[in-house]
């Protein structure tokens, strides 16, 4: 089973509210990214991160920001909800020569209203 | 044209039956072919994992690659209710390049 945690499961939220969602592993991967899902639609990156203090932005624009400051710890944050941003936000690590292989969180599911 | 391209179903079969999971994709340089399966509420996990063309094999699931008509597969089977989930064929070029998701298949095994 995978070590991977994310906080909240579910998070309900009003528009212009500030969220952070917590992503935790204890794998000890570099190499940490964060994937938006919707229904029936293909997974997009969003962010990702290859080590303490380097992020990058995924292929799928966002207005979210995130952080590497301790290899276990990759939190995204939203700095004011809208209702576009309700989708399932998914956190996944891997090791740096198995790439290949996503260790998936459960997921936070998000709604904006 | 997307990358990947998948049939999100959903698709439905009687216990026991052989399923076949399909995927095309457009990118010739795609080297790495991944398959996840992803249950309900939960995050996708890596079920099968193939390099270049060819076949592999593990228990019940088998996975294909035909490189030359840029086309992947996943053979489940005895397929069991347990099977019930959304599968998802990912792939990617290089060994540093990022994955390249399918929007998955909705897969129901009936009792």
């Amino acid at each position: 089973e995978a070590d991977i945690y994310q906080t909240p499961r579910y998070l309900v939220i009003g528009t212009g509210k500030k969220i952070t969602l917590e992503c935790s592993q204890t794998m000890g991967h570099d190499k940490m990214y964060w994937y938006q899902q919707d229904p029936g639609m293909e997974l997009h990156l969003i962010h990702y991160s290859y080590g303490v203090n380097s992020t990058e932005k995924g292929d799928l624009s966002s207005e979210s920001t995130v952080s590497r400051i301790r290899t276990e710890h990759f939190p995204l944050t939203l700095e004011s909800a809208r209702p576009s941003h309700t989708s399932q936000y998914l956190c996944a690590s891997s090791d740096s020569h198995r790439n290949e292989k996503l260790f998936f969180g459960s997921g936070t599911q998000l709604s904006v209203l | 044209q997307k990358e990947v391209e998948q049939d999100p179903g959903p698709l439905s079969v009687p216990e026991g039956a052989i399923v076949s999971l399909n995927c095309t994709y457009s990118n010739s340089a795609f080297q790495y072919f991944m398959w996840y399966r992803q249950y309900s509420r939960k995050g996708p996990e890596l079920l099968m994992y193939t390099y270049s063309s060819g076949n592999k094999e593990d228990g019940r699931f088998t996975a294909q690659v035909d490189k030359s008509s840029k086309y992947i597969s996943l053979f489940i089977r005895d397929s069991q209710p347990s099977d019930s989930a959304t599968y998802l064929c990912a792939m990617k070029g290089n060994r540093d390049d990022k994955i390249i998701f399918g929007k998955g298949t909705r897969l129901h095994i009936l009792p």
